[in-house]
């Protein structure tokens, strides 16, 4: 079972506009997540992560909500530029899980 | 030059065929992991090795096997190759800690059995 959802497989926004990306987990164990960006033939790299003692980290354009309740986090981008176009996955971990658990992605197109 | 490297970068390979992907990395970092990432399905983590002598099984090991024959390099065998393991292959590499450590991933051979 998909323990980390994306459950937008693409998402398309105006250069300059906020983008919104959602992820959705159901392992209440989770207690640490991550965000990844991956251009075309790359592999993935590290965007910006969020620890559940926390519901909110800021990182330039780039901030991270955790609704722990919801077992919901979004990714925010503000203002979204055509360099953002991008696959972006969520990642979740728990202590004894031994690995981080990642979403489905999502593939963010910023129409100049 | 890239820190974590995959060779190759692309192969096509027959149903049945041995083949090896390779990782290396000069990040000094002790852990190690392979991924699969499939259309609709994300990164799926394969196997994991935390040092030289310790080999992990991930969520979807079966069909696989692996050799980490030095910190620096660890590779990937599918013994019988399928069709349905026609997917991109990434590997990474993190940190010792927690578990929690950002991982950074090479740029992913692409396979495709026949």
């Amino acid at each position: 079972d998909q323990q980390v959802k994306q459950n937008s497989p693409s998402l398309s926004v105006q250069e300059g506009r906020i983008s919104i990306l959602n992820c959705d987990y159901t392992n209440s164990m989770f207690d640490y997540f991550l965000w990844y960006k991956k251009y075309p033939a790359e592999g993935p790299t590290f965007l910006i992560s969020i620890s559940s003692i926390k519901d909110k980290n800021e990182d330039g354009r780039f901030t991270v909500f955790l609704n722990k309740s919801a077992k919901h986090l979004s990714l925010h981008i503000v203002p979204s530029q055509p360099g953002d176009s991008a696959v972006y996955f969520c990642a979740a971990y728990f202590d004894g899980g031994n690995q981080f658990y990642f979403g489905t992605g999502t593939s963010l197109t910023v129409i100049p | 030059d890239a820190d974590v490297t995959q060779t190759p970068r692309n192969r096509i390979t027959k149903t049945g065929k041995r083949i090896m992907l390779e990782c290396s990395q000069t990040k000094g970092h002790d852990r190690m992991y392979w991924y699969r990432q499939d259309p609709g399905l994300g990164l799926r983590l394969i196997y994991y090795s935390f040092d030289v002598k310790d080999i992990n099984k991930g969520e979807i090991s079966d069909g696989y096997s692996v050799s980490r024959q030095a910190q620096a390099k660890f590779s990937l065998s599918l013994e019988s190759a399928i069709p349905n393991q026609t997917a991109l292959y990434f590997c990474a590499t993190s940190d010792l800690g927690t578990g929690r450590e950002t991982q950074y991933f090479g740029p992913g051979t692409r396979l495709l059995v026949l």
